[in-house]
C-alpha cells in the first residue's frame, strides 16, 4: 500500500519541551515538505527537502528543525523556541520539487 | 514577494446551486494545482493546469487557467453535500505559492 504516514495523530507538548513528528513515505519520491495549518487558514511551508541530506527553510522555519537522512523519512522537531506551536502539521511528498503534492493524514499538536 | 490571492474566503450555497472560487497571482505561473481538503482531513490533489487558456473538466468541476497564466478558477455545478470542504489553489513558479483557500458550506 503506497502512501505517506504521519505519527502520532495527536501530540501534546509541555512548555519548554521539544517534540518530534514523524513522516514516512514509500512512494519513492525525492521531495518532501512540512506545512503548518492554523484553524481556518491556509498552508504555510516550514521546511522542504528536494534530495536526501539536503533541506531548505520555508516561510516559517523559526523554532523548527528537520533532517533528511533517508529518502523515505523527513522528521520535524518542534523546539521550545517555537512559542505558538499549536497547529495541524501536514507532511507531503512529490516526485520532484514542487510537483503534485501527496499529503499524509497530519498531526495535531497541542500545548498543555 | 510572490502571492496568490484566493477569493472568496467562504461561500454558502444551497445544495444544487453553483460554486466558484478564483485565484490571482502577482506573477506568471508555470502551472497551477488545485486541492480539496475535507473537514478534519488533509489536502487531496484534484488537477494541474499548465497551458495558457486551458480548461479541464472533472464531472461537475470545471477548472480554467487564464491566458496570461496569472489567474485560475474552479467552478462546481449543482453542488452536492459531498463537495463540502476547502478548495485550495497552489501556483507553481520556482516554488509552490498557496492560496488561502475557499470554504464551501452547504446551507441546511
Amino acid at each position: 500500500d503506497g502512501g505517506i504516514t504521519q505519527s502520532p495523530k495527536y501530540l501534546f507538548r509541555k512548555e519548554g519541551q521539544n517534540v518530534t513528528l514523524s513522516c514516512e513515505q514509500n512512494l519513492n519520491h525525492d521531495a518532501m515538505y512540512w506545512y503548518r495549518q492554523d484553524p481556518g487558514q491556509g498552508l504555510r511551508l516550514i521546511y522542504y527537502s528536494q534530495i536526501v541530506n539536503d533541506f531548505q527553510k520555508g516561510d516559517i522555519a523559526e523554532g523548527y528543525s528537520v533532517s533528511r537522512e533517508k529518502k523515505e523519512s523527513f522528521p520535524l522537531t518542534v523546539t521550545s523556541a517555537q512559542k505558538n506551536p499549536t497547529a495541524f502539521y501536514l507532511c507531503a511528498s512529490s516526485m520532484t520539487g514542487f510537483e503534485t503534492q501527496y499529503f499524509g493524514p497530519g498531526t495535531r499538536l497541542l500545548v498543555l | 514577494g510572490q502571492q496568490v490571492m484566493q477569493i472568496p474566503q467562504y461561500q454558502h450555497v444551497q445544495e444544487g446551486e453553483d460554486f466558484t472560487t478564483y485565484c490571482n497571482s502577482s506573477t506568471t505561473l508555470s502551472n497551477i494545482q488545485w486541492y480539496k481538503q475535507r473537514p478534519g482531513g488533509h489536502p487531496v490533489f484534484l488537477i494541474q493546469l499548465v497551458k495558457s487558456g486551458e480548461v479541464k473538466k472533472q464531472k461537475r468541476l470545471t477548472f480554467q487557467f487564464g491566458e496570461a497564466k496569472k489567474n485560475s478558477s474552479l467552478h462546481i455545478t449543482a453542488t452536492q453535500t459531498t463537495d463540502v470542504g476547502t478548495y485550495f489553489c497552489a501556483g507553481r513558479n520556482y516554488q509552490l505559492i498557496w492560496g488561502a483557500g475557499t470554504k464551501l458550506i452547504i446551507k441546511p
